[in-house]
């Protein structure tokens, strides 16, 4: 059973463009909302999280938009640049240090 | 100030075999958690050391094992190597019990 669903698989932005990529969850009991950033070779890197006592948060370029009563949850690239092409995952958890449950990720390329 | 470090970074087995892989949180970090990402999809929980003990566990069979040592330091053992098993395996680490997990770049396990 797939707890979080991540939407699209694939995503191609101009420079410059806004990247939107969504997910939802099932599991109520989650409490925490981390989006991660991987390259090739490497680890998640941790890029932004948000718990569902707000509905937004900022952080540089990157946004992270959360509808309790849907259990959805987005990212927002602004002004997406070709280093953000990588492949981001969303994940929930109970609180910050258990564990992850990941979506399927979407993979991004940002043309020059 | 060091990241979370994984050796080997890469490793070649055949079934039936044993395998051993190392994880070193990063400094100040007290939990552990390790996951199995196979080609193509989101991180999969396998199981969370804390205080030496097995905190919390995924779906995953007894032929995988770990152990946390008193400087919180982590092995993941897995036993009975399947086909299925090759996978890039990552370590997380995390202070405590409710702030973020930090990912190293993980071990790619090739069972041929």
């Amino acid at each position: 059973q797939q707890q979080v669903k991540q939407s699209p698989q694939s995503l191609i932005v101009q420079k410059g463009g806004i990247s939107i990529i969504n997910c939802a969850y099932e599991n109520t009991a989650f409490d925490y909302f981390p989006w991660y950033q991987q390259f090739p070779g490497k680890g998640p890197a941790l890029l932004i999280a948000i718990r569902p006592d707000v509905s937004e948060k900022k952080e540089g370029r990157f946004t992270i938009s959360f509808n309790k009563s849907a259990k959805q949850f987005s990212l927002h690239i602004m002004d997406s640049q070709p280093g953000d092409s990588a492949t981001y995952f969303c994940a929930a958890s109970k609180g910050g240090s258990e564990k992850l449950v990941f979506g399927k990720g979407t993979k991004l390329t940002v043309n020059p | 100030d060091a990241g979370v470090t994984q050796s080997p970074t890469h490793l070649i087995k055949t079934r039936g075999q044993q395998v051993t892989l190392r994880c070193s949180p990063k400094s100040g970090h007290d939990t552990v958690s390790w996951y199995q990402q196979a080609l193509g999809q989101g991180p999969q929980f396998i199981f969370q050391y804390y205080e030496e003990e097995e905190r919390q566990r995924g779906n995953f069979p007894d032929r995988f094992s770990g152990h946390q040592f008193p400087n919180y330091s982590s092995e993941l053992n897995v036993n009975a190597l399947l086909l299925g098993d090759s996978a890039l395996y990552l370590c997380a680490s995390s202070y405590r019990l409710n702030q973020p997990q930090h990912f190293g770049d993980g071990t790619r396990l090739s069972i041929l």
